[in-house]
């Protein structure tokens, strides 16, 4: 069974630029989790989606950051300009919403950034 | 006051011996859901287990049990027969309303042979 899918899994570019990390969940599942995981900070949730919609969207650092869900299949979470300081391994993670809090995230294999 | 405190950062175990990686949570909320995941040094995260707050019995799955005491507001993750490949971080997490995860600080764990 395909797990969830991230693109891609290093990306190294230069401060100013434009980043765009790609996620494709676990088909049947109707949450998707960003998070960013670094050494001082360690795993902080950034946003989450339930249904494509967002619905918390208070970990996001800064207007810099952005994320999409246009439809069950695909996310993208964008940060433009992109500074040093957003080095990081990035990961998105699916679940099942339902009526209880049984369903445990599947996360992919996480994006690791590296901003010059 | 942290969600979710992992007080080992670091622990060594010998090969084949039992292994409990402490966790303590802090909520008011009386439904809710504790995991654990398992991130080796290639790092992806692997879900290991899931206790729920009204579950009456501990959580096992294969080497993995928790040790939940709800009174103590913990939930311990016990290895047992630890193997080489066990050598990984292990993070806690809960989950409350809101399907959030909140994640612990970690707890490397080391298999000697």
């Amino acid at each position: 069974d395909a797990g969830v899918i991230q693109s891609p899994r290093h990306e190294v570019t230069e401060m100013g630029q434009e980043v765009t990390l790609r996620c494709k969940p676990i088909s049947g599942h109707n949450s998707l989790f960003w998070y960013r995981q670094t050494m001082m900070r360690g795993l902080e949730l950034l946003i989450y989606f339930n249904n494509n919609v967002p619905i918390d969207d208070s970990g996001m650092p800064e207007d810099r950051f952005s994320a999409k869900m246009p439809n069950a299949s695909f996310s993208t979470l964008k940060i433009q300009p992109s500074e040093p300081r957003d080095s990081a391994v990035y990961f998105c993670a699916s679940s099942i919403m339902g009526g209880t809090i049984r369903s445990p995230q599947h996360f992919g294999d996480g994006t690791r950034l590296s901003i010059l | 006051a942290q969600k979710i405190t992992q007080t080992q950062p670091g622990m060594f175990v010998q090969e084949k011996e039992a292994v409990t990686l402490d966790c303590t949570y802090d909520t008011s909320d009386q439904s809710y859901g504790l995991f654990w995941y398992k991130q080796p040094s290639s790092g992806e995260m692997i879900f290991l287990i899931y206790q729920g707050s009204y579950d009456e019995q501990n959580a096992t799955e294969g080497r993995y049990s928790l040790n939940f005491q709800k009174a103590r507001k913990s939930a311990n993750l016990v290895i047992s027969a630890s193997q080489l490949g066990d050598s990984a971080m292990y993070f806690c997490a809960i989950m409350e309303y809101g399907n959030k995860l909140v994640f612990g600080a970690g707890t490397i764990l080391r298999v000697k042979s």
